[in-house]
């Protein structure tokens, strides 16, 4: 079956760095991406990484292995208003092309 | 500005009820999708459509049905709701089926069956 795995919490402190991973299993796997979702809200899409690598934009970077079956969401100079929970998602062609969803890390920032 | 509307924010709702969850896009994408969300699970797919009349059963169809008889709108049915249908609900669009493409998620209806 297809599968992730993303710590279910998180804690760090304010303008420290944190790094949230995702490991998985699956077959068909041709990409990795990140949300972000605030309490009550609704996700808003943060990454995506298709090859092997380092994605930065702004202050969150993306890192995939397509070896280690890994990814992970760095988040530098941690500001409150990152605190949200952060969802991990692979896409997969298998008999269709799909989203599989991880269950989200919630980022807790302690000033 | 991209916009994915739901037609509730809460609905509440008696155990046996018919229930309508409507969602539009403004973007003029193929794919539109349902997740319900609970504590600890993440996003669970229900069903999508990649064209209109088109639908395909995600991991829970179980208990649901759809309809897409327009490209912007997207509507999920419980056809006679269960208190284990009490959830937040999504709804999401995209220009592709899979994850290269962003998914644009509406506000989210939470349904209490009562």
């Amino acid at each position: 079956g297809q599968s992730l795995e993303q710590p279910s919490e998180v804690t760090a402190v304010e303008g420290a760095i944190v790094q949230i991973n995702c490991t998985y299993q699956t077959s068909g796997f041709y990409g990795l991406s990140w949300y972000q979702q605030h309490d009550g809200g609704a996700p808003t899409f943060l990454s995506y990484n298709a090859l092997d690598g380092l994605e930065e934009t702004g202050r969150f970077s993306s890192f995939l292995s397509r070896s280690d079956s890994y990814g992970y969401l760095l988040l530098q100079e941690l500001q409150m208003k990152d605190s949200a929970s952060y969802f991990c998602a692979v896409s997969v062609m298998d008999s269709n092309y799909q989203l599989i969803w991880g269950a989200g890390t919630k980022l807790i920032i302690k000033p | 500005d991209v916009k994915v509307t739901q037609s509730s924010r809460y609905l509440v709702k008696r155990t046996g009820e018919k229930v309508f969850l409507e969602c539009v896009q403004d973007m003029d994408h193929e794919n539109m999708f349902w997740y319900r969300q609970d504590p600890g699970l993440g996003l669970r797919l229900i069903y999508f459509s990649y064209d209109v009349k088109m639908k395909e059963k995600g991991d829970i169809p179980e208990g649901y049905s759809v309809s897409r008889e327009k490209k912007e709108r997207f509507s999920l049915i419980l056809e006679s709701a269960s208190t284990n249908q009490t959830s937040m609900y999504l709804c999401a669009s995209s220009f592709s089926p899979g994850g290269e493409e962003t998914q644009y998620f509406g506000p989210g209806t939470r349904l209490l069956v009562l």
